[in-house]
């Protein structure tokens, strides 16, 4: 079974409209992390935002905040006010466990589109 | 310093060449990892070291060789490559395994 899946293969946003990108996982790990990660065309991944399972409060980073709905394993990227730079491969990822010896495991990802 | 370098950026190499990709981080991470992305798909994982140890080998095969040289260099030696393995490789590091992954920009591989 996918443990992190990704449904949307792509995605259009106008400029300056909040989008909602979709990440839920599969883990019986009751310790967990969840990441997201953006990748433009030049090829680098740039972290952006990241969620504890036992974190009380979604996470927020500036223009992105994650929706962290814990009973229905879901983790969604937000973004607000979408920009022409966002335009990019979102990847959602999962670490299990407490840190340790788990490596990340990632979503098969979302192309986001921002239209001027 | 969040910087995760990588070198080369562009790599062309025949199937009877040895060439090596290079890795380098200074932010003290003391793991790093190699991944291999294919285009339109997630990155996926080769190798993971851990204080200089190799701790993960994705069951990758022995035509990719890695070397930890070092806590803030990672090395991943080719040889006899073949065409499938054009690709983007990706280099990582975090302070443990599963923490914030920094990541490089990145070698695009072309075998020819």
């Amino acid at each position: 079974a996918q443990k992190i899946t990704q449904t949307q293969p792509g995605m259009f946003v106008q400029e300056k409209e909040a989008v909602t990108l979709d990440c839920t996982y599969d883990t019986s790990d009751p310790s967990y992390g969840l990441f997201w990660y953006k990748q433009p065309s030049s090829g680098e991944m740039i972290f952006l935002i990241y969620q504890g399972s036992y974190d009380q409060q979604n996470a927020t980073e500036g223009r992105y905040s994650l929706n962290f709905q814990k009973a229905r394993k879901s983790a969604n990227l937000v973004i607000s006010a979408s920009q022409l730079g966002d335009s990019a491969m979102y990847f959602c990822a999962m670490r299990e466990g407490n840190s340790g010896n788990t490596p990340l495991v990632f979503g098969k990802g979302t192309r986001l589109s921002v239209i001027a | 310093d969040t910087e995760v370098t990588q070198t080369p950026k562009h790599l062309v190499m025949g199937m009877t060449n040895k060439k090596s990709l290079k890795c380098e981080q200074h932010m003290g991470h003391r793991a790093m990892y190699w991944y291999k992305q294919k285009a339109k798909k997630p990155p996926e994982l080769m190798f993971v070291y851990s204080y200089e140890k190799l701790s993960i080998n994705e069951s990758v095969p022995s035509r990719f060789s890695p070397e930890c040289p070092n806590s803030s260099l990672l090395n991943l030696h080719l040889h006899a490559l073949q065409p499938e393995d054009s690709a983007l490789y990706l280099c990582a590091s975090s302070q443990e395994i599963g923490g914030e992954q920094y990541f490089g920009p990145g070698t695009r591989l072309t075998v020819t």
